[in-house]
């Protein structure tokens, strides 16, 4: 089945406390991006990669860094987070127009 | 500020009753999207509209692009129970050529039987 999936859904953590979250796609898209998603303000774009190696910024890219070694994954890390970094996060993937978009996950920083 | 203002943000109606949800801006877009998002799942794409004045017709709902790229509505028709959700419209202004994509805050519709 052609999915994105975002490891973990759920996650309580406590400020300055690195973490890492992952995000897969089986389709072979060239294209990924990640958002969060706040009451009242919609998804904004934090990251997006064009390729392997080709990373850049969205909207909201303060706080956070990602990497892509590799087709297949996209990695959202938050080398120090911060309560202002509490929201629901969004991986997604493009092929042409249409993005596909994982789970979520919901992120709760202390 | 947001790129994309959507409106109404909420919506609660009667089973059979239409709809209009407005999304605008002052900038002019390369495509606009619509999308669906249920509660604990990520938006799903309804349609694309590419071309200016472009109407676009999924069963009961009906997507109109405006003439000058700015702004889109999403109307819908003898609204049912199984359409409550939240929707998004999305778009990429031409400069970032669909790599920065831009989101309106969304309207909660909920359609009661």
């Amino acid at each position: 089945e052609a999915q994105v999936t975002q490891n973990p859904r759920y996650l309580i953590t406590v400020t300055g406390k690195k973490l890492t979250v992952t995000c897969s796609q089986n389709m072979n898209h060239e294209y990924m991006s990640w958002y969060r998603q706040d009451p009242g303000l919609g998804l904004r774009q934090i990251y997006y990669s064009m390729n392997v190696e080709v990373t850049d910024k969205g909207d909201v890219p303060e706080g956070y860094k990602v990497s892509r070694k590799e087709k297949r994954n996209f990695p959202l890390i938050l080398e120090s987070p911060s309560p202002n970094q509490t929201s629901l996060y969004f991986c997604a993937s493009r092929l042409n127009n249409e993005q596909f978009f994982g789970p979520g996950t919901r992120l709760t920083v202390l | 500020t947001q790129l994309l203002e959507q409106s109404p943000q909420f919506l609660s109606i009667q089973e059979g009753e239409n709809l209009t949800v407005y999304c605008n801006s002052s900038s002019v877009f390369s495509s606009l999207q619509w999308y669906r998002q249920e509660p604990g799942e990520g938006p799903v794409l309804l349609v694309t509209v590419v071309t200016g004045g472009e109407v676009k017709k999924l069963k009961r709902l009906t997507f109109q692009f405006g003439d000058a790229r700015k702004d889109s509505s999403l109307h819908i028709t003898a609204a049912q129970p199984g359409d409550t959700g939240l929707y998004l419209c999305a778009g990429s202004p031409p400069l970032y050529n669909f790599n920065k994509f831009y989101f309106g805050s969304g309207t909660k519709l909920n359609v009661k039987p």
